[in-house]
C-alpha cells in the first residue's frame, strides 16, 4: 500500500510569483485536505476535496485554490505570493470508510523570498 | 467552530521518565480527538485517536491518552521515556460534520540523557 506523496520536497519563489503544489492519495482514499504549517505553529486547515469537489475550507483568501482529478490525486496552487506564504504544506488523505482518519505526507517546504 | 489548546509549549524530560502532555479541546458536540508527533523535516503521524467508547485510549509506540469530558481534556501520556520520543507533539480534534480538524499549536518535547 503506497502511502501519501507529496512533490516538490522543496521549494523557493518570489513574492508575487505563482506555484503549485502536488498530491497524491493513499490507496483508496478518495478525500484529500490541505494544511499549511508555519515555523513553530500547527497546521491549519486550508481546504478539503472529496470527489473532485470543495468540501470545507479554512480561513485562506482566494489566492488559495485547489483541484481533484479523478484518480484522487490533487494539486493546490498559490497566486500571488506574500512572505507570509512560506511554510510547510501538509497533504492528508482519507476515506469515510476509515473513519476520515487523516493520513499525512511529508510535505512541501515553500520560501518565498 | 472547534479549537485546541495546548498549554505547554516545550517540556524536558529525562530518559525514562514519565511523560503527560497536556490537550484542552473546545467543541460543543462529541469531539473526534488525535495526537500526531512530528520530527523535524517531517509529516505527521498518528500515534492515537478517541472517536467514541472507551475513553482510555491506546496507541502506538507505547502512548496512550484519556478522554475527560468534564475537563475537556485528552492528555497524552507515556510511562518511560525514550531518547527517540524528542520531537513536536501535536494534539487535534475533528468532527464529522465538517470537515476540518483543528490542531494545538504543538508541544515541543526534549529528552535529557
Amino acid at each position: 500500500e503506497t502511502g501519501v506523496t507529496q512533490s516538490p520536497t522543496h521549494l523557493i519563489k518570489t513574492r508575487g510569483q505563482q506555484v503549485t503544489l502536488r498530491c497524491s492519495s493513499q490507496s483508496g482514499h478518495n478525500t484529500v485536505s490541505w494544511y499549511q504549517q508555519a515555523l513553530g505553529q500547527g497546521p491549519q486547515f486550508i481546504f478539503q476535496y472529496y470527489r473532485e469537489e470543495e468540501n470545507g475550507r479554512g480561513n485562506f483568501p482566494p489566492r488559495f485554490s485547489g483541484l481533484q482529478f479523478p484518480n484522487y490525486s490533487s494539486e493546490l496552487n498559490v497566486n500571488a505570493l506574500e512572505l507570509d506564504d512560506s511554510a510547510l504544506y501538509l497533504c492528508a488523505s482519507s476515506t469515510p470508510d476509515q473513519g476520515n482518519e487523516q493520513f499525512f505526507g511529508p510535505g512541501t517546504r515553500l520560501t518565498v523570498l | 467552530a472547534q479549537s485546541v489548546t495546548q498549554p505547554d509549549i516545550h517540556i524536558t524530560v529525562s530518559e525514562g521518565a514519565s511523560l503527560e502532555l497536556r490537550c484542552n479541546y473546545s467543541y460543543g458536540a462529541t469531539p473526534y480527538l488525535f495526537w500526531y508527533v512530528q520530527s523535524p523535516g517531517q509529516g505527521l503521524q498518528l500515534l492515537l485517536k478517541y472517536f467514541s467508547g472507551d475513553t482510555l485510549v491506546q496507541g502506538i509506540k507505547g502512548f496512550e491518552a484519556e478522554f475527560k469530558r468534564s475537563q475537556s481534556s485528552f492528555n497524552l501520556r507515556k510511562p518511560s521515556v525514550h531518547w527517540s520520543d524528542a520531537a513536536e507533539y501535536f494534539c487535534a480534534v475533528g468532527n464529522m460534520e465538517n470537515n476540518d480538524m483543528r490542531f494545538g499549536a504543538g508541544t515541543r518535547l526534549t529528552v535529557k540523557p
